[in-house]
């Protein structure tokens, strides 16, 4: 079965990075684009970026231009999503999601299960 | 950049059917995906494609989408269908994939 591990929650300073991972098992990683979406307290779903596995092309939000990197590691069928110079209105639950694409569709059939980043001094 | 309008909350009591809205300029012409979210829990995809349900989803789930109103349905409302609720689409301007705030179903 389809599934996507992510890491554990993490704390970091105002002005520091967090880098999140996503381990997929029961597919082949290749083939279908990741996504990270993440959630503030309280808050709605927030589209952050996806990324091909394959090629690793990526394409972000334009909020978080200049300080996101989504990378992976074929090898350990592994995606990571990196944030940079954080500050407090980052600290959410990030999720990665698996996504089947059409010509004109894109939707998320399997999610980690979340990982929370508090940044906090 | 397009924009996705959900109402904050649908109430409902057991049993009864909860129509959950989400409107965009000629959202017909996109296709919207629907996910459930309960309380301290990942999102499931429970349509996609305006009206397909993936496996394992029960058919009290279903969803249309005409003119600039998509709207997921609920049949037959249960305890357990209590969740935050988010359309989803993909735009070929801007920022291409556009979530709704999230609509909060309570079961009366």
């Amino acid at each position: 079965q389809v599934q996507l591990e992510q890491s554990g929650a993490a704390v970091e300073k105002p002005g520091a990075s967090v880098k999140v991972s996503c381990k997929a098992s029961g597919y082949t990683f290749t083939t279908l684009d990741i996504n990270w979406v993440r959630q503030a307290p309280g808050q709605g779903l927030e589209w952050m970026g996806w990324m091909n596995p394959n090629s690793g092309n990526t394409g972000y939000a334009q909020k978080f231009q200049g300080r996101i990197a989504m990378t992976r590691n074929t090898s350990i069928s592994t995606a990571y999503m990196e944030l940079r110079s954080l500050t407090s209105e980052d600290t959410a639950l990030y999720y990665c999601a698996r996504a089947q694409r059409g010509s004109s569709w894109y939707y998320f059939d399997y999610w980690g299960q979340g990982t929370l980043a508090t940044v906090s001094s | 950049s397009y924009v996705l309008t959900q109402p904050p909350s649908v109430s409902v009591a057991p049993g009864e059917t909860a129509r959950i809205t989400c409107e965009g300029n000629n959202i017909v012409g996109k296709s919207v995906h629907w996910y459930q979210q309960k309380t301290g829990q990942a999102p499931v995809l429970v349509i996609y494609y305006d009206s397909d349900r993936p496996s394992g989803i029960p058919e009290r789930f279903s969803g249309s989408n005409s003119g600039n109103t998509a709207t997921l349905t609920i049949s037959r409302v249960e305890a357990g269908d209590e969740a935050d609720y988010s359309c989803q689409v993909w735009d070929n301007k801007g920022d291409p994939v556009v979530f709704g705030r999230g609509t909060t179903l309570t079961v009366l």
